[in-house]
């Protein structure tokens, strides 16, 4: 069964601060990785999806890496503003469409 | 274009009543699916739909049924709610193929 985990749980930074936010899963045979961003209330927004061949995806400001044999993943947020204020949440793909979620990091970036 | 809405937005309802969670999509995508949100335990898949006619279980489906008998609906039913089914719901759905899961708004469910 994927267990994934997210590191750290929570994260308050000043604004235009670069930050990274981690993300580990057990099971390695995964189809691809997405992340996503929720706002408080709110549903999930898609930020990245990575496949499981790629190992980088960029958007913008967001930078998502994926070392699959080592069951790692990382979100690079460059220039964070008050905006990029969210919980952030990864979730690889075990089996087609089978999202495992993580337990999120709880950004905050102060003006 | 409105993606992914679902009703209703939140309901408190007595233990042991049937409740039904609607969600419907129109950007015509095949797939489908239930989750639920808890503090601690995060989002947890309930039930799938690869494609209008078919369903599958997830990790968390009992007490919980789903049909889906067009591309566009995809109903939760609670058959009889206890307490523990307390949570948010969110629907979400992808096209085949593409991967990228799209989530409607939720809905908070209290059961008492």
């Amino acid at each position: 069964k994927q267990e994934v985990t997210q590191i750290p749980a929570a994260l308050s930074v000043p604004e235009g601060e670069n930050l990274v936010l981690n993300c580990s899963f057990t099971d390695s045979a995964i189809y691809n990785l997405q992340w996503f961003r929720q706002d408080p209330g709110k549903g999930l927004t898609s930020l990245l999806l990575i496949q499981s061949s790629q190992r980088e995806q960029t958007s913008g400001r967001l930078n998502a890496s994926l070392d699959k044999s080592s069951g790692r993943s990382t979100l690079y947020i460059a220039a964070s503003q008050p905006g990029d204020s969210a919980t952030y949440l990864c979730a690889p793909d075990n089996a087609g469409n089978m999202l495992t979620f993580g337990g999120g990091t709880r950004l905050m970036v102060k003006p | 274009i409105a993606g992914i809405t679902q009703a209703p937005t939140s309901q408190i309802l007595a233990a042991g009543r049937r409740m039904t969670l609607r969600c419907t999509q129109d950007m015509r995508h095949n797939a489908m699916y239930w989750y639920r949100q808890d503090l601690g335990l995060g989002l947890r898949l309930i039930h799938y739909s690869n494609t209008a006619g078919t369903t599958g279980k997830g990790e968390v489906p009992d007490g919980y049924s789903v049909s889906r008998a067009n591309t566009d609906d995809f109903p939760l039913t609670l058959a009889s709610a206890v307490p523990s089914q307390t949570s948010v719901y969110f629907c979400a759905s992808s096209q085949r193929g593409q991967e990228t899961q799209y989530f409607g708004p939720g809905t908070r469910l209290l059961v008492l």
